[in-house]
């Protein structure tokens, strides 16, 4: 059973634009909601996260929209730049495990 | 300060061989993580250690064993490698409670079963 699911799979975005990916999770006990960025042949590494007790967090021209009662929350990044091309996961943590859960990823493309 | 080191960076294996991969954190953390990375999977947890001295299972242990060596070490050993474990596998570590501040994520381990 998938507990984080990500949508797209793969997105491209021209440079300048918006990008957003989703998330759905089905653990109402997940309290911490984190974005990971991963570049190709790197590690994971944290870009923003959240908890659910506020529907907003920005950071520069990343932001998480969390919306609790339909359990989703989203990553849009602000004028998208070539530089944002990488793979994103969301992932949660909570519900008495520990360990992250992580969507399966989205591919961004920044075409220039 | 490394953060979080992993050896080797890649590996070929024959099925039935067995492997250790290794994993050192210099940053004190208390909690250290083994996830596996496979195309359209996301990460997968394989097995966690919340303080030195304890391990536990995560979503998908089979096939695998660990060892907390110490505060800083923490290995991830394969006793008879199989084709499914081909994949890239991570090392994190956080500090404090585990999981609710940052997991930092080592460069990974590609490993190939044949």
């Amino acid at each position: 059973q998938q507990q984080v699911k990500q949508s797209p799979q793969s997105l491209i975005v021209q440079k300048g634009g918006i990008s957003i990916i989703n998330c759905a999770y089905e653990n109402t006990a997940f309290d911490y909601f984190p974005w990971y960025q991963q570049f190709p042949g790197k590690g994971p590494a944290l870009l923003i996260a959240i908890r659910p007790d506020v529907s907003e967090k920005k950071e520069g021209r990343f932001t998480i929209s969390f919306n609790k009662s339909a359990k989703q929350f989203s990553l849009h990044i602000m004028d998208s730049q070539p530089g944002d091309s990488a793979t994103y996961f969301c992932a949660a943590l909570g519900g008495g495990a520990d360990g992250l859960t992580f969507g399966k990823g989205t591919h961004l493309i920044i075409q220039p | 300060n490394a953060g979080v080191t992993q050896t080797p960076k890649f590996q070929v294996l024959k099925t039935g061989q067995s492997m250790t991969l290794q994993c050192a954190q210099d940053m004190n953390h208390n909690s250290m993580y083994w996830y596996r990375q496979d195309p359209g999977m996301g990460l997968r947890l394989i097995y966690y250690s919340a303080s030195e001295g304890t391990t536990d299972k995560g979503e998908v242990p089979n096939g695998y064993n660990v060892s907390r060596l110490n505060k800083r070490e923490f290995s991830l050993r394969l006793e008879s490698a199989a084709p499914s474990q081909t994949s890239v596998y991570f090392c994190a570590s956080t500090e404090g409670l585990a999981g609710v501040s940052e997991q930092y994520f080592g460069p990974g381990t590609r490993l190939t079963v044949t």
